[in-house]
């Protein structure tokens, strides 16, 4: 079956650095995403990745190693505000656009 | 300027009855979506359309009819209302990248639904 793994939680105190795990057993792989979502709001994206390597975007990265189905969202100089749900995505095989979503990481960032 | 807008924000309504939902998205994606987020958080897709054309048609009850009239709207409407309905519902729409293949999916505010 296809499979994908978070933390469901996880506690952090402001100005630290973050690390959000996510491991995924898909049928085919054409990509990894991330999501931020705050609560009683939208999803919004956050990264994407389908090369092995990280991703720097600003106080956020993401990693990706597809020989070990892994991915990490890292966080530095955390903020309150990046208090929310993490979501890891993944799109499968197959052209019909469909995202494969774990649960999700619930962050409280704490003073 | 609203890239995926939803209406309504609220619904709250009565089990049996039947309600819809509006998706329209300025973005010039040619794909959308429907996804049902329930009190757990998971994001559940229903369905997908592609050009007007159904690509995604997940296991969802048949009380709920997805309707595309052009590629920038997608509405859903749900028959004969029962509590376990009760959710968010996103809207979403993404464009094929096709030489990078990434199709970013950008979602709306969210319907909040409540069958009582």
């Amino acid at each position: 079956g296809q499979n994908i793994d978070q933390p469901t939680e996880m506690t952090a105190t402001e100005g630290a650095i973050v690390q959000i795990n996510c491991t995924y057993q898909t049928s085919g792989f054409n990509g990894l995403f991330w999501y931020q979502q705050h609560a009683g709001e939208a999803p919004t994206f956050l990264s994407y990745n389908v090369l092995d390597g990280l991703e720097e975007k600003g106080r956020f990265s993401s990693f990706l190693s597809r020989s070990k189905g892994y991915s990490y969202l890292l966080l530095k100089e955390l903020q309150m505000k990046d208090s929310a749900s993490y979501l890891c995505a993944v799109k499968g095989a197959g052209n019909n656009r469909k995202l494969i979503w774990g649960l999700g990481t619930s962050l409280a960032v704490n003073p | 300027d609203t890239a995926v807008s939803q209406t309504p924000k609220y619904l709250v309504t009565q089990m049996g009855n039947d309600k819809s939902i509006k998706c329209e998205q300025n973005l010039g994606h040619d794909t959308m979506y429907w996804y049902k987020q329930d009190s757990k958080k998971f994001l559940k897709i229903m369905f997908s359309y592609n050009n007007k054309e159904l690509i995604i048609n997940e296991t969802v009850p048949n009380r709920f009819s997805p309707k595309s009239p052009d590629k920038a709207h997608l509405n859903l409407h749900i028959n004969s209302l029962e509590l376990g309905d009760s959710a968010v519902y996103f809207c979403a729409s993404s464009q094929d990248r096709f030489m990078r293949g990434e199709e970013t999916q950008y979602f709306g505010p969210g319907t909040r639904l409540l069958v009582l």
